[in-house]
């Protein structure tokens, strides 16, 4: 079975771009949650999703959006970016709706310049 | 409000001496419990988790952790240290709200001399 898959990798954009992530899951799982590493904050969550809804999301501005499609593969946006968004963005996929173990993706680096 | 505490920041042992690492946390009633490993540059890869039961967990490569309600930890062990264990390693508590969120301790950074 596949793992979680994200794409790009790696990821240069200047400050005040925009920029989109993305994430497909393991198949069968209806989960996905997006979190944010940096040096300085640790694993931040973002947000969650199931079965296209978000659920919850973490205390981060409203720059940052998310959506889930019909076939479980999320996305995450990022408009007008600052320095302070780089980071390693993980996807994580579970299988049940709630308190199960997450299955992360091996990130997306975002630097901005 | 629920939260995660590594006390170590960095920890270096020998090749082949054991190894444990603390987790404590903040949390109200039962709480789901997992430990993950990060590689450098990697995402993150799932160690071991509890759920309920025996308090005594074991996990993938070696590792096991233990339960303790009375001290609110949750301490990963390992009885013989590879210098391939070497990465970062995360405990985290599921949060509750009846969704899928973890709330991840700061890590600790482990440094495997040969």
């Amino acid at each position: 079975k596949a793992g979680v898959t994200q794409t790009p990798r790696y990821l240069i954009k200047t400050r005040g771009q925009q920029v989109t992530l993305s994430c497909s899951p393991i198949s069968g799982h209806r989960s996905v949650s997006w979190y944010q590493q940096t040096p300085g904050q640790g694993l931040q969550f973002l947000f969650e999703y199931f079965s296209e809804t978000q659920r919850n999301k973490g205390n981060f501005p409203g720059r940052f959006s998310g959506r889930q499609f019909s076939n479980s593969r999320s996305e995450m946006n990022v408009s007008t970016l600052e320095l302070g968004d780089s980071a390693l963005y993980l996807c994580a996929s579970s299988s049940r709706t709630s308190n199960t173990e997450a299955f992360f993706g091996q990130g997306t680096r975002l630097t901005v310049v | 409000a629920q939260s995660v505490t590594q006390p170590d920041i960095h920890i270096t042992v020998s090749e082949g001496a054991s190894l444990e690492l603390r987790c404590n946390y903040s949390y109200g009633a039962t709480p789901y419990l997992f430990w993950y490993v990060q590689s450098p540059g990697q995402g993150l890869q799932l160690l071991l988790k509890y759920f309920s039961g025996d308090t005594l967990v074991q996990g993938i490569k070696g590792f096991e952790a233990e339960f303790k309600r009375s001290q609110s930890s949750f301490n990963l062990r390992k009885p013989s240290v590879h210098w391939s264990d070497a990465a970062e390693y995360f405990c985290a508590v599921g949060a509750s709200g009846g969704y899928n969120k973890l709330i991840f301790g700061a890590g600790t950074r482990l440094a495997v001399h040969p």
